[in-house]
Protein backbone atom coordinates (compact mmCIF):
# COMPACT_ATOMS: atom_id res chain seq x y z
CA UNK A 1 0.00 0.00 0.00
CA UNK A 2 1.03 3.34 -0.56
CA UNK A 3 1.72 5.43 2.35
CA UNK A 4 0.56 9.14 2.96
CA UNK A 5 2.15 11.02 5.32
CA UNK A 6 1.28 14.73 5.98
CA UNK A 7 3.89 17.46 7.79
CA UNK A 8 2.97 18.79 9.99
CA UNK A 9 -0.20 17.70 11.73
CA UNK A 10 -1.07 20.90 13.13
CA UNK A 11 -0.48 24.16 12.26
CA UNK A 12 -1.14 27.71 13.26
CA UNK A 13 -1.27 30.65 11.03
CA UNK A 14 -2.21 34.32 11.52
CA UNK A 15 -5.14 35.77 9.41
CA UNK A 16 -3.74 37.21 6.22
CA UNK A 17 -0.42 35.03 6.44
CA UNK A 18 0.51 31.94 3.96
CA UNK A 19 -0.21 28.28 5.16
CA UNK A 20 1.72 25.06 3.89
CA UNK A 21 1.02 22.13 4.56
CA UNK A 22 3.01 19.05 3.08
CA UNK A 23 2.00 15.44 1.88
CA UNK A 24 4.68 12.75 1.05
CA UNK A 25 4.14 9.22 -0.68
CA UNK A 26 5.80 6.71 -0.15
CA UNK A 27 6.20 5.56 -3.82
CA UNK A 28 5.76 7.78 -6.71
CA UNK A 29 1.75 8.67 -7.50
CA UNK A 30 3.26 9.88 -11.18
CA UNK A 31 2.13 8.25 -14.33
CA UNK A 32 4.57 8.55 -16.71
CA UNK A 33 1.94 7.51 -19.10
CA UNK A 34 0.39 10.92 -19.24
CA UNK A 35 2.55 12.89 -16.75
CA UNK A 36 -0.12 13.35 -14.54
CA UNK A 37 0.43 12.91 -10.61
CA UNK A 38 -2.46 10.91 -8.89
CA UNK A 39 -2.84 13.23 -5.84
CA UNK A 40 -5.74 15.13 -4.54
CA UNK A 41 -6.25 17.63 -1.64
CA UNK A 42 -9.43 17.85 0.95
CA UNK A 43 -10.88 20.45 3.17
CA UNK A 44 -12.84 18.79 6.44
CA UNK A 45 -14.75 20.98 8.37
CA UNK A 46 -16.19 20.06 11.90
CA UNK A 47 -19.11 18.17 11.55
CA UNK A 48 -19.15 18.22 7.52
CA UNK A 49 -17.90 15.84 5.17
CA UNK A 50 -14.15 15.97 3.07
CA UNK A 51 -14.79 18.82 0.64
CA UNK A 52 -12.25 18.67 -2.60
CA UNK A 53 -10.16 21.18 -3.41
CA UNK A 54 -7.71 19.71 -5.50
CA UNK A 55 -6.95 17.12 -8.11
CA UNK A 56 -3.73 16.17 -10.17
CA UNK A 57 -1.77 17.29 -7.53
CA UNK A 58 -3.01 21.27 -9.05
CA UNK A 59 -6.21 21.46 -11.03
CA UNK A 60 -8.40 23.47 -8.43
CA UNK A 61 -11.60 22.04 -8.29
CA UNK A 62 -14.52 24.55 -9.54
CA UNK A 63 -15.50 27.12 -6.94
CA UNK A 64 -12.26 26.68 -4.79
CA UNK A 65 -10.65 30.17 -4.01
CA UNK A 66 -8.01 30.74 -5.62
CA UNK A 67 -6.03 31.03 -2.65
CA UNK A 68 -5.36 27.42 -2.53
CA UNK A 69 -3.07 26.12 -5.05
CA UNK A 70 -1.66 22.58 -5.17
CA UNK A 71 1.96 21.62 -6.00
CA UNK A 72 5.04 19.11 -6.70
CA UNK A 73 5.47 15.53 -8.04
CA UNK A 74 6.15 12.75 -7.84
CA UNK A 75 6.62 12.06 -3.81
CA UNK A 76 6.57 15.19 -2.64
CA UNK A 77 3.48 17.44 -2.44
CA UNK A 78 1.97 20.80 -0.97
CA UNK A 79 -0.86 22.39 -0.48
CA UNK A 80 -0.97 26.03 0.16
CA UNK A 81 -3.21 28.12 1.14
CA UNK A 82 -1.92 32.13 -0.21
CA UNK A 83 -3.85 34.35 2.51
CA UNK A 84 -5.74 32.59 5.54
CA UNK A 85 -9.03 33.44 6.25
CA UNK A 86 -11.17 32.69 9.17
CA UNK A 87 -13.23 30.28 7.07
CA UNK A 88 -10.18 27.93 6.32
CA UNK A 89 -10.05 26.60 9.69
CA UNK A 90 -10.63 23.02 8.95
CA UNK A 91 -8.51 19.53 8.68
CA UNK A 92 -6.47 18.65 5.64
CA UNK A 93 -6.10 15.67 3.78
CA UNK A 94 -3.93 14.15 0.93
CA UNK A 95 -5.40 11.35 -0.85
CA UNK A 96 -3.41 9.25 -3.71
CA UNK A 97 -5.37 7.59 -6.44
CA UNK A 98 -2.73 6.15 -8.37
CA UNK A 99 -3.17 2.53 -7.13
CA UNK A 100 -5.69 0.74 -4.81
CA UNK A 101 -6.03 0.64 -1.98
CA UNK A 102 -6.80 4.14 -2.40
CA UNK A 103 -4.96 6.15 0.71
CA UNK A 104 -5.83 9.27 2.77
CA UNK A 105 -2.80 10.90 4.95
CA UNK A 106 -3.30 11.49 8.70
CA UNK A 107 -4.38 15.17 8.22
CA UNK A 108 -3.69 18.50 9.02
CA UNK A 109 -5.76 20.08 11.09
CA UNK A 110 -5.03 24.14 10.74
CA UNK A 111 -5.73 26.64 13.34
CA UNK A 112 -5.83 30.38 13.21
CA UNK A 113 -3.18 31.88 15.57
CA UNK B 1 -27.45 19.08 -8.32
CA UNK B 2 -25.81 15.76 -7.41
CA UNK B 3 -27.03 14.19 -4.17
CA UNK B 4 -25.77 11.64 -3.03
CA UNK B 5 -28.35 9.79 -0.01
CA UNK B 6 -27.57 7.09 2.44
CA UNK B 7 -29.51 4.94 4.40
CA UNK B 8 -29.30 1.61 6.32
CA UNK B 9 -26.29 2.35 9.47
CA UNK B 10 -27.69 1.83 12.77
CA UNK B 11 -25.80 -0.19 15.50
CA UNK B 12 -25.37 -3.81 15.26
CA UNK B 13 -23.85 -6.28 17.01
CA UNK B 14 -20.14 -7.86 16.82
CA UNK B 15 -20.52 -10.52 14.18
CA UNK B 16 -23.72 -9.21 13.03
CA UNK B 17 -24.13 -7.88 9.23
CA UNK B 18 -25.65 -4.32 7.83
CA UNK B 19 -26.50 -3.07 4.28
CA UNK B 20 -25.80 0.38 3.25
CA UNK B 21 -27.82 1.76 0.31
CA UNK B 22 -26.63 5.05 -1.40
CA UNK B 23 -29.82 6.92 -3.66
CA UNK B 24 -28.00 9.03 -6.15
CA UNK B 25 -29.30 11.65 -7.96
CA UNK B 26 -28.36 14.20 -10.46
CA UNK B 27 -25.86 11.67 -12.35
CA UNK B 28 -25.58 8.30 -13.56
CA UNK B 29 -23.76 5.41 -11.72
CA UNK B 30 -23.31 4.12 -15.28
CA UNK B 31 -21.57 7.04 -15.91
CA UNK B 32 -19.26 7.90 -12.60
CA UNK B 33 -17.12 5.78 -10.48
CA UNK B 34 -18.62 5.27 -7.18
CA UNK B 35 -16.98 4.26 -3.77
CA UNK B 36 -17.72 3.82 0.13
CA UNK B 37 -15.20 5.88 2.15
CA UNK B 38 -15.78 5.64 6.02
CA UNK B 39 -14.41 7.47 8.95
CA UNK B 40 -14.36 6.68 12.48
CA UNK B 41 -14.43 8.77 15.16
CA UNK B 42 -11.29 11.30 15.80
CA UNK B 43 -9.52 9.57 12.73
CA UNK B 44 -9.11 10.11 8.65
CA UNK B 45 -10.79 8.76 6.11
CA UNK B 46 -10.42 5.15 5.33
CA UNK B 47 -11.44 3.87 1.58
CA UNK B 48 -13.47 1.03 1.72
CA UNK B 49 -14.82 -0.35 -1.57
CA UNK B 50 -15.39 1.29 -5.08
CA UNK B 51 -17.06 0.76 -8.38
CA UNK B 52 -16.23 1.36 -11.60
CA UNK B 53 -18.78 3.27 -14.25
CA UNK B 54 -19.52 0.46 -16.14
CA UNK B 55 -19.66 -1.85 -13.54
CA UNK B 56 -17.24 -4.27 -14.91
CA UNK B 57 -14.95 -3.94 -12.01
CA UNK B 58 -15.06 -3.87 -8.04
CA UNK B 59 -12.24 -3.22 -5.54
CA UNK B 60 -11.85 -3.68 -1.62
CA UNK B 61 -9.64 -2.58 0.92
CA UNK B 62 -8.13 -5.43 2.75
CA UNK B 63 -10.14 -4.68 5.92
CA UNK B 64 -13.23 -5.21 3.47
CA UNK B 65 -11.81 -8.08 1.96
CA UNK B 66 -13.86 -11.08 1.87
CA UNK B 67 -16.63 -9.41 4.21
CA UNK B 68 -18.32 -6.48 2.45
CA UNK B 69 -19.66 -6.74 -1.09
CA UNK B 70 -20.45 -3.48 -3.29
CA UNK B 71 -23.25 -3.57 -5.51
CA UNK B 72 -25.87 -1.34 -7.40
CA UNK B 73 -29.19 -1.37 -9.13
CA UNK B 74 -28.83 0.51 -12.29
CA UNK B 75 -32.62 1.09 -12.49
CA UNK B 76 -32.44 2.68 -9.21
CA UNK B 77 -29.56 4.28 -9.33
CA UNK B 78 -28.39 3.16 -6.25
CA UNK B 79 -25.06 1.72 -4.81
CA UNK B 80 -25.12 -0.79 -1.82
CA UNK B 81 -22.88 -1.89 0.43
CA UNK B 82 -23.26 -5.33 1.96
CA UNK B 83 -20.98 -5.54 5.45
CA UNK B 84 -21.03 -8.90 7.15
CA UNK B 85 -18.85 -10.24 10.19
CA UNK B 86 -18.84 -7.35 11.45
CA UNK B 87 -16.42 -5.77 14.27
CA UNK B 88 -15.87 -2.95 16.47
CA UNK B 89 -13.14 -1.93 13.71
CA UNK B 90 -15.68 -1.29 11.38
CA UNK B 91 -17.93 1.25 13.75
CA UNK B 92 -17.30 4.89 12.00
CA UNK B 93 -19.25 6.98 9.91
CA UNK B 94 -19.84 5.95 6.29
CA UNK B 95 -19.25 7.99 3.29
CA UNK B 96 -21.04 7.48 -0.43
CA UNK B 97 -19.14 9.23 -2.89
CA UNK B 98 -18.80 9.80 -6.38
CA UNK B 99 -15.67 9.72 -8.79
CA UNK B 100 -14.49 13.21 -9.96
CA UNK B 101 -14.05 11.96 -13.56
CA UNK B 102 -17.16 10.93 -16.27
CA UNK B 103 -15.71 7.16 -17.43
CA UNK B 104 -16.63 3.46 -17.75
CA UNK B 105 -13.72 3.37 -15.31
CA UNK B 106 -12.91 4.65 -11.93
CA UNK B 107 -10.50 7.85 -11.45
CA UNK B 108 -11.04 7.40 -7.73
CA UNK B 109 -10.32 10.71 -6.53
CA UNK B 110 -14.14 12.04 -5.01
CA UNK B 111 -15.92 15.70 -5.91
CA UNK B 112 -19.33 15.10 -3.87
CA UNK B 113 -19.68 13.09 -0.78
CA UNK B 114 -22.78 12.18 0.89
CA UNK B 115 -24.17 13.00 4.64
CA UNK B 116 -22.32 10.63 6.16
CA UNK B 117 -23.89 7.48 7.84
CA UNK B 118 -22.84 6.58 11.51
CA UNK B 119 -22.29 2.28 11.20
CA UNK B 120 -22.02 1.33 15.49
CA UNK B 121 -20.63 -2.18 16.26
CA UNK B 122 -21.26 -2.82 19.60
CA UNK B 123 -22.98 -5.32 22.38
Amino acid sequence: DIVMTQSPDSLAVSLGERATINCKSSQSVLYSSNNRNYLAWYQQKLGQPPKLLIYWASTRESGVPDRFSGSGSGTDFALTISSLQAEDLAVYYCQQYYTTPITFGQGTRLEIK
Amino acid sequence: EVRLVVSGGGLVEPGGSLRLSCSASGFSLTNYGTSWVRQAPGKGPEWVAGMSGGGGSRYYADSAKGRFVISRDNSKNTLFLQMSSLTVEDTAVYYCVKDGLKSSGSSLYFDYWGQGMPVTVSS
